[in-house]
């Protein structure tokens, strides 16, 4: 069964540490991956997405990720954490023939001032 | 901005009820799905729609249905709420039909508790 695991529940990071947070993902065919991310009392917005070419992806407010096929893995990487950062993160991905994401578990990041 | 709107915040209903969730999107989007959020869990997909009156069941169906009479709105009906369906509704839209590559745009959520 297709499926999202992120790996970290439960974050917490002074301000200016780096931040990984890990997503994994069983996908036969091609996948096509996307991180979103919901601030304290906001809507979930889109950090940034992966569909094919640089497996390398910058998003939104300095975030980026990184595709390696071979892991099935599509971590977040932010070098320097502010406290506007503290949110809950969510790996999702989605298979070619449909549109349904599927979601991680989801990653709450506190990061202390 | 394309904007996704849910009827109500919060919701307090008592075990047996009908409630229905009400979510309109502004876009023109083809696609509109229904999800539940729950602590630990992340978002699951309960039932999704492509197209006008044309609905498909996500990943957890069960106790739920959906409405889709008009391209802006899709409504998420619970027949008869359990206390086991308390949780935080999202609804979302994205463009494309069936476009997997499209980003989902969410609403603010209708949190939902079933005394």
């Amino acid at each position: 069964a297709q499926s999202v695991s992120q790996h970290n529940h439960h974050v917490i990071l002074s301000e200016a540490a780096s931040l990984e947070l890990g997503c994994n993902y069983s996908y036969g065919g091609t996948v096509n991956l996307f991180w979103y991310v919901q601030y304290p009392g906001q809507h979930l917005q889109l950090l940034l997405k992966y569909f094919s070419g640089d497996p390398l992806v910058k998003g939104i407010k300095g975030f980026e990720a990184e595709f390696i096929k071979s892991k099935f893995s599509f971590n977040l990487r932010k070098p320097s954490v502010q406290w506007s950062d503290t949110a809950e993160y969510f790996c999702a991905a989605a298979s070619s023939n449909t549109g349904k994401l599927i979601f991680g578990q989801g990653t709450t990041l506190q990061v202390k001032p | 901005d394309v904007k996704v709107t849910q009827s109500s915040r919060y919701l307090v209903k008592r075990t047996g009820e009908k409630v229905f969730l009400e979510c309109v999107q502004d876009m023109d989007h083809e696609n509109m799905f229904w999800y539940r959020q729950d602590p630990g869990l992340g978002l699951r997909l309960i039932y999704f729609s492509y197209d006008v009156k044309m609905k498909e069941k996500g990943d957890i169906p069960e106790g739920y249905s959906v409405s889709r009479e008009k391209k802006e709105r899709f409504s998420l009906i619970l027949e008869s709420a359990s206390t086991n369906q308390t949780s935080m509704y999202l609804c979302a839209s994205s463009f494309g039909s069936r476009a997997p590559r499209d980003e989902q745009f969410f609403g603010p959520g209708t949190r939902l508790t079933v005394l």
